[in-house]
C-alpha cells in the first residue's frame, strides 16, 4: 500500500545514547517533514525538507539532525537524547511544500529515560 | 506569534446529531488551512484542504469552511456516527497546528 512508512515503531533510550528515526515515502513526494507530538499538544515541526537535496529548521530543531537521502527517504537523528525528546515522532510527506494535503507516517513512540 | 486554537478541547454528543468544530488562526495572510482525523494511538489522516483562494471544501458528510477575515475555519460533521470518534486537528500549511478538540459520539 502506497504511504509513508516510520521506524521503529516503539524506542526506550538512555539519556545521552543517539539514534535515527527512519521514514521512507513511495508516493513521489516532493516534501517531507518530521514532527512530535506531546501530549495535549498539537504538533510541532522539527525539520522539513521542501525537495530533495534541501532541509530547513521548523519550529523545534534543537537537539535533532536530519537527512534526506533521496526523494523517498528522510531521517530524523538524535545525537544525544535527553528526556525532554520523550514524544511521538511523526514523518509525514506532501506533493508540493504546504500547498498540498499531507500523507502521515503511523508514529514512533520514543522514551527516554 | 502565529497560534491556532481549537475550542472546545472535547466533545460529546448524541449520534445523529450534526456538530461543528471550531478553528481559530492570527495572521491572515494565511495560504491553507488544512483538517485532519487522528484516531488513539495512531497517526494522521487528512480530511480537507482548504486553499486561500477557496471558501469550502466538501468531503461526504464533512465539509470545511474557510473565513480569511475573521480567521476562523470551521468543519461541519453532518448526521454524526460513532464512527466519527476521534481526534480532529486544523493545521495552516501544515507548520502550526491546533491542539485538538476530541469528539465522542455515543450510540
Amino acid at each position: 500500500n502506497a504511504g509513508v512508512t516510520q521506524t521503529p515503531k516503539f524506542q526506550v533510550l538512555k539519556t545521552g545514547q543517539s539514534m535515527t528515526l527512519q521514514c521512507a515515502q513511495d508516493m513521489n513526494h516532493n516534501s517531507m517533514y518530521w514532527y512530535r507530538q506531546d501530549p495535549g499538544m498539537g504538533l510541532r515541526l522539527i525539520y522539513y525538507s521542501a525537495s530533495e537535496g534541501t532541509t530547513d529548521k521548523g519550529e523545534v530543531p534543537n537537539g535533532y539532525n536530519v537527512s534526506r537521502l533521496n526523494k523517498r527517504e528522510f531521517s530524523l537523528r538524535l545525537e544525544s537524547a535527553a528526556p525532554s525528546q520523550t514524544s511521538v515522532y511523526f514523518c509525514a510527506s506532501s506533493e508540493s511544500g504546504g500547498l498540498d494535503r499531507y500523507t502521515f507516517g503511523s508514529g514512533t513512540r520514543l522514551t527516554v529515560v | 506569534k502565529q497560534e491556532v486554537t481549537q475550542i472546545p478541547a472535547a466533545l460529546s454528543v448524541p449520534e445523529g446529531e450534526n456538530l461543528v468544530l471550531n478553528c481559530s488562526f492570527t495572521d491572515s495572510a494565511i495560504y491553507n488551512l488544512q483538517w485532519f482525523r487522528q484516531d488513539p494511538g495512531k497517526g494522521l489522516t487528512s480530511l480537507l484542504l482548504i486553499q486561500s483562494s477557496q471558501r469550502e471544501q466538501t468531503s461526504g458528510r464533512l465539509n470545511a469552511s474557510l473565513d480569511k477575515s475573521s480567521g476562523r475555519s470551521t468543519l461541519y460533521i453532518a448526521a454524526s456516527q460513532p464512527g466519527d470518534s476521534a481526534t480532529y486537528l486544523c493545521s495552516r500549511e501544515g507548520l502550526i497546528w491546533g491542539a485538538g478538540t476530541k469528539l465522542i459520539i455515543k450510540p
